[in-house]
């Protein structure tokens, strides 16, 4: 079945360590975007991919880095430059920027403790 | 900037009845996208229904339907005959067709909570 996976489901991180959050589609999709969503909050763009090897900073993308070497994978660093990274974080993709839906993956909780 | 704000918190509607979510936005642009997704207690997010700007039909998907008042900015979701199913976080979300940049990025607002009450 063609989709989008993040893991881990859940993340404990204690502060002051980075942390790595997976995301992998095998749609064939060429954007890639990560989001971050808090509680009485829509979701908030973090960082977005509209190709291989490139990307671009969306809202909310200080202290938080990614890469994006593979076409089917977007990885999201939370580093520990971000003041508050306790969430729920939701990686999404599209067919091309221009292409008008977005397809989600289930999130990663993250917590620091 | 575009923005999209939800004014209802929190709504609640009796099984087998209609509840309408409000969803207005504000844009300079003519032509743009708006959606509804939802996010059940699994937190998977799911598109429910989209409308394209130019188009003055409002979208219908089975039991979901949508009131676009292009000139309000408003974007309205009613959901028909609502089931225990339908209970989930509701987000509206706007488009540019403007693709260069962050342009074509989605602008969410910041939600609906639906109860179905049985």
């Amino acid at each position: 079945d063609g989709g989008i996976t993040q893991s881990p489901k859940y993340l404990f991180r204690k502060e002051g360590q980075n942390v790595t959050l997976s995301c992998e589609q095998n749609l064939n999709h060429d954007a890639m975007y990560w989001y971050r969503q808090d509680p009485g909050q829509g979701l908030r763009l973090i960082y977005y991919s509209q190709i291989v090897n490139d990307f671009q900073k969306g809202d909310i993308a200080e202290g938080y880095s990614v890469s994006r070497e593979k076409k089917e994978s977007f990885p999201l660093t939370v580093t520990s430059a971000q003041k508050n990274p306790t969430a729920f974080y939701l990686c999404a993709s599209s067919m091309g920027a221009s292409y008008n839906e977005q397809f989600f993956g289930p999130g990663t909780r993250l917590t620091v403790l | 900037a575009q923005t999209v704000t939800q004014s209802q918190p929190e709504m609640s509607v009796q099984e087998a009845e209609t509840v309408t979510l409000s969803c207005t936005y504000d844009t300079s642009e003519s032509d743009y996208y708006l959606f509804w997704y939802k996010q059940p207690p699994s937190r998977q997010m799911i598109l429910v229904i989209r409308q394209e700007a130019y188009k003055q039909q409002n979208a219908t998907e089975n039991r979901f339907s949508v009131n676009f008042q292009k000139a309000a900015k408003s974007f309205s979701l009613k959901i028909s005959d609502s089931q225990l199913g339908d209970a989930a976080m509701y987000f509206c979300a706007y488009r540019s067709m403007n693709y260069g940049g962050s342009q074509g990025n989605l602008i969410f607002g910041k939600g609906t909570k639906l109860s179905v009450k049985p």
